[in-house]
């Protein structure tokens, strides 16, 4: 069985600080996909990134990064001078395939406020 | 190139009373799915098509929710009867031939 972990519920920050939104997976499969989603008031999740489990390469968009870590089960996501447009739920997913069709198993979501 | 279409955005209803969610994919979309989204939590699969076959449905509570995708483009899913634990947010996504889902703005839905 597939299991996301979003330990940290609410997080606020002042703008211009930097966050960081942890998350942690299980999964008994060697191929899998890892996603972060942004679902601001409005209620439609954005589609952030996706990675495979054999790339663990950093990757960095903006001021968005995310850390990729097999060996801790972990794949966080950092932004970099917040602002209060990034004020959202953010969510962390996992798919055990590639292919369409794929069943996404969500995290329970970290609540993000920057305040001005 | 237009996102996934929800309506209604809102719908407030009685218990035991019957309801109608509606979702337009991205054109060309072949897979579909719904999702229900409890408040403060992630969104759980209920349902996926695959054109017009529900292929996953395992989650799906079919003594009181139904799905139909005619043709392979629209979907509707109704509950019926309503139950005051039905009060969520209903989210539809599209893919194609990825596992990237789209997802739409959602049907918040209040039974009282």
């Amino acid at each position: 069985a597939q299991k996301v972990t979003q330990a940290q519920t609410e997080i606020s920050v002042v703008e211009k600080e930097d966050v960081t939104l942890d998350c942690v997976y299980e999964t008994r499969d060697t191929t899998y996909y890892l996603f972060w989603y942004k679902q601001p008031p409005s209620g439609e999740l954005v589609f952030l990134i996706r990675r495979n489990s054999f790339d663990e390469q950093n990757e960095i968009s903006g001021r968005y990064s995310w850390n990729f870590q097999k060996s801790t089960s972990s794949f966080n996501f950092t932004i970099t001078a917040s602002q209060v447009v990034d004020s959202a739920v953010y969510f962390c997913a996992l798919s055990e395939e590639e292919t369409s069709g794929s069943r996404l198993t969500f995290g329970e979501g970290t609540q993000l406020t920057v305040n001005p | 190139e237009a996102g996934v279409v929800q309506s209604p955005r809102y719908k407030i209803i009685e218990k035991k009373q019957p309801v109608a969610f509606w979702c337009n994919p991205i054109s060309g979309h072949n897979t579909l799915y719904w999702y229900l989204q409890n408040l403060g939590q992630g969104p759980e699969l209920l349902i996926r098509y695959e054109n017009e076959e529900a292929v996953d449905d395992s989650q799906l509570p079919k003594d009181r929710f139904s799905a139909e995708r005619l043709k392979g483009v629209d979907s509707t899913l109704k509950i019926q009867p309503a139950e005051l634990g039905d009060s969520a947010v209903y989210l539809c996504a599209s893919s194609f031939r990825s596992n990237e889902q789209f997802f739409g703005p959602g049907t918040r839905l209040t039974v009282l």
